[in-house]
């Protein structure tokens, strides 16, 4: 069954740290992966996209993930977290047809 | 500017009513979707609709209903047969349909009187 995984609720960084939210997927073939992040109220914002090709994807915001298959991992990192990175984040990926199946999502909060 | 748009921001329904959810976009995009955000559990897929005067039931269609009769206007209405309906209501588009990236709507929040 095709599925996504995001191991952690919730997950609390101070400002400046650095940070790396899991996401794990079961699926057949190579799928097509995403990272949205949605702030409270609003809709979701495309963070970055694997296709094919370099395992390692740069996104917008500083944000990067790297595509490991044999772990079939998608996990997303930033360097130094901002606190107005805190916000909720989902890993989704396209399955046969176009439509995307999401994980439950990672709250992210920021400690100044 | 290029977007999805969802109106209205807040919908509040009586029941037995039925209420109907507006998305629009002006991307020129061949699919759609209508998504259900719960606390908890992520986004579930309603219905989706991949050319005008077509669409297929996703994962919790029951309840719902939706009609694509111009490229640019999916509205979704939440019927009486749906009776756990509060929840935040995210319209998405994307090119083709054929897994390339989905772009979200702001949403409508749902809240039963």
């Amino acid at each position: 069954a095709q599925s996504v995984t995001q191991p952690d609720i919730h997950i609390t960084v101070s400002e400046g740290a650095s940070l790396e939210l899991r996401c794990n997927y079961s699926y057949g073939a190579t799928p097509y992966l995403f990272w949205y992040v949605q702030s409270p109220g609003q809709g979701l914002q495309l963070l970055l996209k694997y296709f094919s090709g370099d395992t390692l994807v740069q996104g917008i915001k500083g944000f990067e993930a790297e595509f490991k298959r044999s772990q079939s991992s998608f996990n997303l990192r930033k360097p130094s977290v901002h606190w107005s990175d805190a916000a909720e984040y989902f890993c989704a990926l396209s399955s046969q047809g176009g439509k995307l199946i999401f994980g439950q999502g990672t709250e992210l909060s920021v400690k100044p | 500017d290029g977007g999805i748009t969802q109106s209205p921001k807040y919908l509040f329904r009586k029941e037995g009513q039925n209420v109907t959810l507006s998305c629009e976009q002006n991307l020129n995009h061949d699919a759609m979707y209508w998504y259900r955000q719960d606390p908890g559990q992520g986004l579930r897929l309603i219905y989706y609709s991949q050319i005008v005067n077509d669409f297929q039931k996703g994962d919790i269609a029951e309840g719902y209903s939706v009609s694509r009769e111009k490229k640019e206007s999916f509205p979704l209405t939440v019927t009486s047969a749906q009776k756990n309906p509060t929840a935040f209501y995210l319209c998405a588009s994307s090119i083709s349909g054929r897994g390339e990236t989905q772009y979200f709507g702001p949403g409508t929040r749902l809240l039963v009187l």
